[in-house]
């Protein structure tokens, strides 16, 4: 089934500990995207990539890196854990340029608890 | 700044209709968008507006006015299976998506 794959699907993480979020698509899609979602808040982006090979920062990049190696995969990684990073963390994709109309596609997301 | 402002919950009442507005102030603008999320899973696209107008889509229509900064989705023949988050999206000057907090809508029987 075409869509995207993020893993793990849950975690509990200790404090300064480092972690990668994995995020594959199997859609050729040229952007790709990471976000938070917390509570009362709307889904705020964390680093975006238009094509493999670029990357760009969103609104909350602070503590949180990206690469994007290849079309398919785009990890995000806590370099540090901190408590306010606790979350839930959404990868989606578009196709991009004038394709973007119709919305991005997301994976099913993961919980993220830092203690 | 730029934001995105919708209720934060609706109840209504199954075979029934509702409308969630969606008001925004954005740096440009280049779409809107709905978005359905049931509790625990991913969003999932719903409709994308860009011209002034009603988009309908089977019970689902969307309707935008670019001068008023105002959207709204409108759910008809309400379902038990309607009973979600809907999020409002802006897509800025810059093609990035600006989303609002979402609407929590309960349906009774």
């Amino acid at each position: 089934i075409a869509g995207i794959t993020q893993a793990p699907t849950s975690q509990i993480l200790a404090a300064g500990r480092r972690m990668t979020l994995r995020c594959t698509q199997d859609m050729r899609h040229n952007a790709m995207y990471w976000y938070r979602q917390d509570l009362g808040l709307g889904l705020r982006l964390i680093h975006y990539s238009n094509t493999a090979g670029t990357t760009g920062k969103g609104e909350v990049p602070d503590g949180y890196s990206v690469s994007r190696a290849n079309t398919d995969d785009f990890p995000l990684t806590l370099a540090s854990a901190v408590p306010s990073q606790t979350s839930v963390y959404f990868c989606a994709s578009s196709e991009g340029g004038d394709s973007f109309k119709e919305g991005y596609t997301f994976g099913s997301g993961t919980r993220l608890t830092v203690v | 700044g730029q934001n995105i402002d919708q209720p934060t919950e609706m109840t209504a009442t199954e075979g029934a209709i509702v409308q969630i507005n969606c008001t925004y102030q954005t740096s440009g603008f280049n779409g809107l968008f709905w978005y359905q999320q049931h509790a625990g899973e991913a969003p999932t696209f719903l409709s994308y507006n860009v011209l002034d107008g009603l988009e309908e889509k089977g019970r689902f229509s969307s309707f935008l006015s670019r001068s008023k900064g105002y959207s709204y989705l409108l759910l008809k023949e309400l379902q038990m299976k309607d009973s979600a988050s809907y999020l409002c999206a802006v897509s800025d000057s810059n093609y990035q998506l600006i989303w609002g907090a979402g609407t929590k809508l309960i349906i009774k029987p």
